[in-house]
């Protein structure tokens, strides 16, 4: 099984600023990495997929970099609506398809 | 527009049963894989089972093998969770999602349902 893990757990960001987010794969998953947004109380949706291919509507400021290991999400320059859980997910090595425990994204 | 839409959960006791069903509308069903995925009050994703289009693969987490059935209806554009002797720990917000091709490709989450909690309890 590949085990994905997510730093920070937590991370404190001002609006307007720059968030970075990272993912690591306990073995190479190529670029079969997806990310995932979850507002309170709400069903999570896809942002980037390949690891670097903005979803349908996602806004330009999200982009995803990496392969084989190490990946990140970066939010250029936060809004209001930003601030929430941030999932990754491997579909490489599968089954188990697996998730990140999440990065909690906060106003700073 | 795709739309998938959970319905059956709710309060059971440890030990009984319960069935999920998610209907699907706005993509060709039959042709996509779909999963269920859970979250546990307060924690995480949870990836849970996927079913092949044509049902002739099925894959479950070791945590509910051998106690939760995925199925799907083509028919009627529909998928399902059975879910036997429930424990507290299956306690959770269980949402379906399409998987953006067939298996045994490799693909991502493209959509959700909004999610259909259950409650595992005495």
């Amino acid at each position: 099984e590949i085990v994905m893990t997510q730093s920070p757990a937590t991370l404190s960001v001002s609006p307007g600023e720059r968030a970075t987010l990272s993912c690591r794969a306990s073995q190479s998953v190529s670029s079969n990495l997806a990310w995932y947004q979850q507002n309170p109380g709400q069903a999570p949706r896809l942002l980037i997929y390949g690891a670097s291919t903005r979803a349908t509507g996602i806004p330009a400021r999200f982009s995803g970099s990496g392969s084989g290991t190490e990946f990140t999400l970066t939010i250029s320059s936060l809004q209001s609506e930003d601030f929430a859980v941030y999932y990754c997910q491997q579909y490489n090595n599968w089954p188990p398809w697996t998730f990140g425990q999440g990065t909690k994204v906060e106003i700073k | 527009e795709v739309q998938l839409l959970e319905s059956g959960g709710g309060l059971v006791q440890p030990g009984g049963s319960l069935r999920l069903s998610c209907a699907a509308s706005g993509f060709t069903f039959s042709i996509y894989a779909m999963t269920w995925v859970r979250q546990a009050p307060g924690k995480g994703l949870e990836w849970v089972s996927t079913i092949s289009g044509s049902s002739s693969s099925t894959y479950y987490a070791d945590s509910v093998k051998g106690r939760f059935t995925i199925s799907r209806d083509n028919s009627k554009n529909t998928l399902y969770l059975q879910m036997n002797s429930l424990t507290a720990e299956d306690t959770a917000v269980y949402y379906c999602a399409k998987k953006r091709r067939e298996l045994p490709s490799s693909a991502h989450l493209d959509y959700w349902g909004q999610g259909s909690l259950v409650t595992v309890s005495s």
